[in-house]
């Protein structure tokens, strides 16, 4: 079993809904949380950061962190086209340099 | 991607042959990573360096080699390139005090 489980995908949506995505993780000391957003043939780059449990906003994305179930989420508002890309979540415990990743969730966001 | 440079962008090479990637820095941050990324196997951390003559080995650093001679740049090198080394490679920078990484356009590498 991996230590971060994402779903690849594709996950098509049409222009103006709201997107939930999600990832689930195995180690209870994961405490730091990121999320990126790579176009095709591009690096990542950060969206979201998040430490510990709790909601982070910052407009049209909100990141969640639910520590008891093990599962993070990045929703987006109002989605667009150009929001389409692959996302990838990424996480470490404290006293680490090491980021452990999920392998992606390509979204499709469809005019 | 602002401040993480690296070249080449593309890169084809013959099974054996050697080559270094090069990543650049102008954030003035300390630790610096190189990663690769495959279909299926998301990024996979090779070597990580925590400042300016040191580095870690990472997941999989077999068949690759690092330099940190100063702060700003951090080389990865090829010494035999592989097929099983065709892939994306990206560096990235972590920058303190939350510990984000931001990550450079990243190296296309295909050996035959």
């Amino acid at each position: 079993q991996k230590e971060v489980e994402q779903d690849p995908g594709p996950l098509s949506v049409p222009e103006g809904a709201i997107v939930s995505l999600n990832c689930t993780y195995s180690n209870s000391a994961f405490q730091y949380f990121m999320w990126y957003r790579q176009y095709s043939r591009k690096g990542p780059e950060l969206l979201m950061y998040t430490y510990s449990s709790g909601n982070k906003e910052d407009g049209r994305f909100t990141a969640q962190v639910d520590k008891s179930s093990k599962y993070i989420s990045l929703f987006i508002r109002d989605s667009q086209p150009s929001d389409s890309a692959t996302y990838l979540c990424a996480m470490r415990t404290s006293g680490t340099y090491k980021y452990i990743f999920g392998t992606g969730t390509r979204l499709k966001v469809l005019a | 991607n602002a401040g993480v440079t690296q070249t080449p962008k593309f890169q084809v090479l013959k099974t054996g042959q050697s080559m270094t990637l090069q990543c650049a820095q102008d954030m003035n941050h300390n630790s610096m990573y190189w990663y690769r990324q495959d279909p299926g196997m998301g990024l996979r951390l090779i070597y990580y360096s925590a400042s300016e003559g040191t580095t870690d080995k990472g997941e999989v650093p077999n068949g690759y080699n690092v330099s940190r001679l100063n702060k700003r740049e951090f080389s990865l090198r090829l010494e035999s390139a592989a097929p099983s080394q065709t892939s994306v490679y990206f560096c990235a920078v972590q920058a303190p005090p939350a510990n984000e990484q931001f990550f450079g356009p990243g190296t296309r590498l295909t050996v035959l």
